[in-house]
């Protein structure tokens, strides 16, 4: 596509319900990443996949949190249980390669809030 | 691991005037970096980066960066800033060889008439 497509844009739910954010990156890139931003937070890193493989999901703040990607292009990022302290705007961004000098686009974010 | 600090959280300047929002990043290895910035309701955008060659690097909007290894150092500066230059921007630093990238807190520029 012709950029990082995020849903949905905005999503209320339940404590305790688990939510499915979807990315899907600029068509042939094959880095993806997640981020959360929370209210006058920086970009907190979650997850980092290179083609279907996640070398590094370091960020991941807890075991409720999980990612997958499927294909080389489409994300998945799954919260489960959701919590208050989850709320957030999640950020996905893909780039074309291995090296961490290439330039990251960013989607617009799912904003989720957990009531 | 990479922290980035930006010091100042909000920016409030009058049109015309010039700015410098301030980075400052903790490691000296080998690194790349960015700023990003976000308009309001829009999602985050490459304004700059700094890869190699010449330390101060340019936007086509008139921001620039200086890269100063001795001071771990990016800060972003324009000479005279518009009323459409109102928007929160983000620092970034990735170590060159890892594909991770590390963001501040951004700062907010409020600019006034």
């Amino acid at each position: 596509g012709a950029g990082v497509s995020q849903s949905p844009s905005n999503k209320v739910t339940e404590k305790g319900k688990d939510v499915e954010l979807r990315c899907d990156p600029i068509s042939g890139h094959t880095a993806l990443y997640w981020y959360r931003q929370s209210l006058g937070q920086g970009l907190e890193f979650l997850i980092y996949f290179q083609g279907n493989s996640a070398p590094d999901k370091s960020g991941l703040p807890s075991d409720r949190f999980s990612a997958e990607r499927t294909g080389g292009s489409v994300s998945t990022l799954t919260i489960q249980r959701t919590q208050q302290e989850d709320s957030a705007v999640y950020l996905c961004a893909s780039s074309s390669g291995r090296n961490s000098g290439n330039t990251i686009y960013f989607g617009e974010g799912s904003w989720l809030t957990v009531v | 691991a990479q922290s980035v600090t930006q010091l100042d959280s909000q920016v409030p300047v009058f049109e015309e005037a010039p700015v410098e929002l301030r980075c400052n990043y903790s490691s000296s290895v080998s690194v790349y970096l960015f700023w990003y910035v976000q308009y309001p309701n829009q999602g985050l955008q490459l304004l700059l980066k700094y890869l190699s060659g010449s330390t101060l690097v340019e936007s086509i909007n008139g921001f620039e960066a200086e890269f100063n290894k001795s001071q771990t150092s990016f800060h972003l500066r324009k000479p005279s800033v518009h009323i459409s230059d109102t928007a929160e921007y983000f620092c970034a630093v990735s170590e060159s060889g890892f594909n991770k990238f590390y963001f501040g807190s951004g700062t907010k520029l409020n600019v006034k008439p």
